[in-house]
């Protein structure tokens, strides 16, 4: 079965614009993760959506940061005005719901930001 | 503050050779562990998950252990291929705020032939 996809794999920015960052979890997952992977670091959470509740969003590093999940489904993450220090690999996650349940990772999408 | 500390950071081994990977954690209170397998440019896969009353869960060759007493788990790997060789992610949840896992910084495991 299809597992989480994300788009693009490779994003290269200049400085200052904006992107977004798509992520299609397994389908039925309630929970929904975004991570950001800094190169040779680990994990860095950034926010989490479960079924219709408001979304932690305490591990967004900044106002720039935002994310939004669509009729329970889709989620983007978009980065204003990006910064060099956003270059990192930005993984999804979707799980059938928190706690005990496994996250199921996408591939992730690495960007750049020049 | 919940912490998770792995160790070592990197490991050299040969092929064939079993090793144990440590992970040590802080989170309270505790729900559950996770050990997830993250290959170069993949996202990582989960390899096994403990609760509180569970001491030890294998996963093919791969063996997880838990001492919830002392907030350590291992990661046994036996016979190790070189296909093991990737980072190996610690990763611990809070019953009180399942949704948000600590992550640890993981060990960087290369198998040489």
């Amino acid at each position: 079965g299809a597992g989480v996809s994300q788009s693009p794999s490779n994003k290269v920015t200049e400085k200052g614009k904006d992107v977004e960052l798509r992520c299609d979890p397994i389908s039925g997952h309630t929970a929904l993760y975004w991570y950001r992977q800094s190169l040779g670091q680990g994990l860095e959470f950034l926010i989490y959506f479960q079924g219709n509740s408001a979304p932690d969003k305490s591990g967004l590093p900044s106002d720039r940061f935002s994310a939004e999940r669509t009729g329970g489904s889709v989620s983007t993450l978009t980065i204003q005005r990006t910064q060099q220090e956003d270059s990192a690999v930005y993984l999804c996650a979707s799980s059938p719901g928190t706690g005990r349940h496994e996250q199921y990772f996408g591939p992730g999408t690495r960007l750049t930001v020049t | 503050k919940n912490q998770v500390e792995q160790s070592p950071q990197s490991l050299i081994i040969l092929e064939g050779k079993n090793c144990t990977l440590q992970c040590n954690y802080t989170v309270s209170p505790f729900s559950n562990l996770r050990w997830y397998k993250q290959d170069t440019g993949r996202g990582p896969v989960s390899l096994t998950i403990m609760t509180f009353s569970e001491n030890t869960k294998s996963n093919g060759r791969y063996t997880a252990t838990l001492d919830a007493d002392t907030k350590q788990s291992s990661l046994h790997i036996t016979a190790s291929q070189l296909s093991d060789s990737a980072s190996y992610i610690c990763v611990v949840s809070a019953r009180n705020n399942a949704g948000k896992s600590t992550f640890g910084d993981g060990t960087t495991l290369t198998v040489k032939p």
